[in-house]
């Protein structure tokens, strides 16, 4: 079965540093782009940026480069999603994604992640 | 940066049609994506390269396109299909993607 497993919820402090985490089995890791998508409390889905885990290519939506940081080690399938200093502003779920088509950008998500909570306040 | 446009709410009795539409400048040139969310779950994949349907979704679920716009269409609405959509794209280049803003679909 092809599946994203994204680690647990975190409550942070404003000025910490984050790095959650998601998992793919059942696929070619290294074979399809993978992504997060941020949804803010009772708001809609924004599109971040992609990493394709084979060389590290990573592409960032303009709302987001600089803020945050995609990395993947396809030693062990993972992708992660990384802040440097988390703002209250931060506070969301945060989704992982695959793109649908192997090698193939851009595309459609076709398989996520059950999402990661990050509540971020002092 | 570039961004995807649509109804806040539409709304429909059980049985009628739904018309979902999203519109943005670069969508004659990249595909359109919809995804069903419902309350607590993650969004799924409902319609990709404008008009294709992933296998196990209903037929009732189509998928147009028009210039500047593309529509999401539920034919035969059923209560269980309440939820929000977002319509989803590349910008020009294809270097990042973006999503609409989402619609509420309310089945009276």
């Amino acid at each position: 079965e092809v599946q994203l497993v994204q680690s647990g919820a975190e409550v942070k402090k404003p000025g910490e540093s984050l790095k959650i985490s998601c998992k793919g089995s059942g696929y070619s890791f290294t074979s399809y782009w993978i992504g997060w998508v941020r949804q803010m409390p009772g708001k809609g889905l924004e599109w971040m940026g992609i990493i394709y885990p084979g060389d590290s290519d990573t592409r960032y939506s303009p709302s987001f480069q600089g803020q945050v940081t995609i990395s993947a080690d396809k030693s062990i399938s993972t992708a992660y999603l990384q802040w440097s200093s988390l703002k209250a502003s931060d506070t969301a779920m945060y989704y992982c994604a695959r793109l649908r088509e192997m090698y193939n950008t851009p595309d459609a998500f076709d398989i996520w992640g059950q999402g990661t909570m990050v509540t971020v306040s002092s | 940066s570039y961004e995807l446009t649509q109804p806040p709410s539409v709304s429909v009795s059980p049985g009628q049609t739904a018309r979902i539409t999203c519109s943005g400048d670069a969508l004659p040139k990249q595909y359109a994506y919809w995804y069903q969310q419902k309350p607590g779950q993650a969004p799924v994949l409902v319609i990709y390269k404008d008009s294709e349907r992933p296998s196990g979704i209903p037929e009732r679920f189509s998928g147009s396109s028009s210039g500047t716009t593309v529509t999401l269409t539920i034919s035969g609405v059923q209560a269980e299909d309440e939820a929000d959509y977002y319509c989803q794209s590349a910008d020009s280049s294809g270097t990042y993607g973006v999503f609409g803003g989402g619609t509420k679909l309310t089945v009276l």
